[in-house]
């Protein structure tokens, strides 16, 4: 398969914990996008890559999330200190430069206890 | 700042009904449009976008969606759902310089 690959596919952790996740872009993708979607709602914008630099950052993204893209290929995200409100699903995306279509993975779900 | 307006939030026709759903956007300058479908237990699947052109614009599936710049909307329709279409639906515009902006989606039931 060489779609966008997400790691892990759950994850229950408990208040104050940190944890991180991972996306593997389609290859040849140079941008890389972190959504969150909640229950009722679509995804919402978290932040984006263009190769390794990290371009623009919602104001979701509060300073208990970090994400990186060090080699311009795979990115984590990181939530530190997790609230009960960090439970989402959190999507990844990626597209080519020069085309504005992105591709989903499948996502992680994050349970916050 | 964007938003995305679906109007309806879940709809529940029977086999080979028609289908419409409504999208409305905010921003009046150029944006690229889309909707997306997630049938259940499935990661979003690109159905159809409109970049420019011919605002009739035909996706996977049978589906299509019109722009209407003069009102903000890109609608989408099938003429004859099937079963196989329950999913949730999900339209999303990006405007040069941002990420897409999603609306909150319609949850489409259809009963054989």
């Amino acid at each position: 398969d060489t779609g966008v690959s997400q790691n892990p596919r759950h994850k229950i952790t408990k208040r104050g914990q940190n944890v991180t996740f991972r996306c593997d872009p389609i290859s040849e993708h140079n941008r890389l996008y972190w959504y969150r979607q909640t229950l009722g709602q679509g995804p919402e914008f978290l932040t984006y890559f263009q190769n390794e630099a990290q371009l623009e950052k919602s104001r979701l993204l509060s300073d208990r999330f970090s994400a990186e893209r060090p080699k311009g290929s795979f990115s984590t995200l990181e939530i530190q200190r997790t609230e009960q409100g960090d439970s989402a699903m959190y999507l990844c995306a990626s597209s080519e430069r020069d085309r504005n279509i992105q591709y989903f993975g499948a996502g992680t779900r994050l349970s916050v206890l | 700042a964007q938003s995305v307006s679906q109007h309806n939030h879940h709809v529940i026709l029977s086999e080979a009904a028609s289908l419409e759903l409504g999208c409305n956007y905010s921003y009046g300058g150029t944006v690229n449009l889309f909707w997306y479908v997630q049938y259940p237990g499935q990661h979003l699947q690109l159905l159809l976008k409109y970049f420019s052109g011919d605002p009739l614009v035909k996706g996977i599936k049978g589906f299509e969606a019109e722009f209407i710049k003069s009102k903000f909307s890109f609608n989408l329709r099938k003429p004859s759902v099937q079963w196989s279409d329950t999913a949730e639906y999900f339209c999303a515009v990006y405007q040069a310089g941002t990420a897409l902006i999603f609306g909150k989606g319609t949850t489409l039931s259809v009963s054989s």
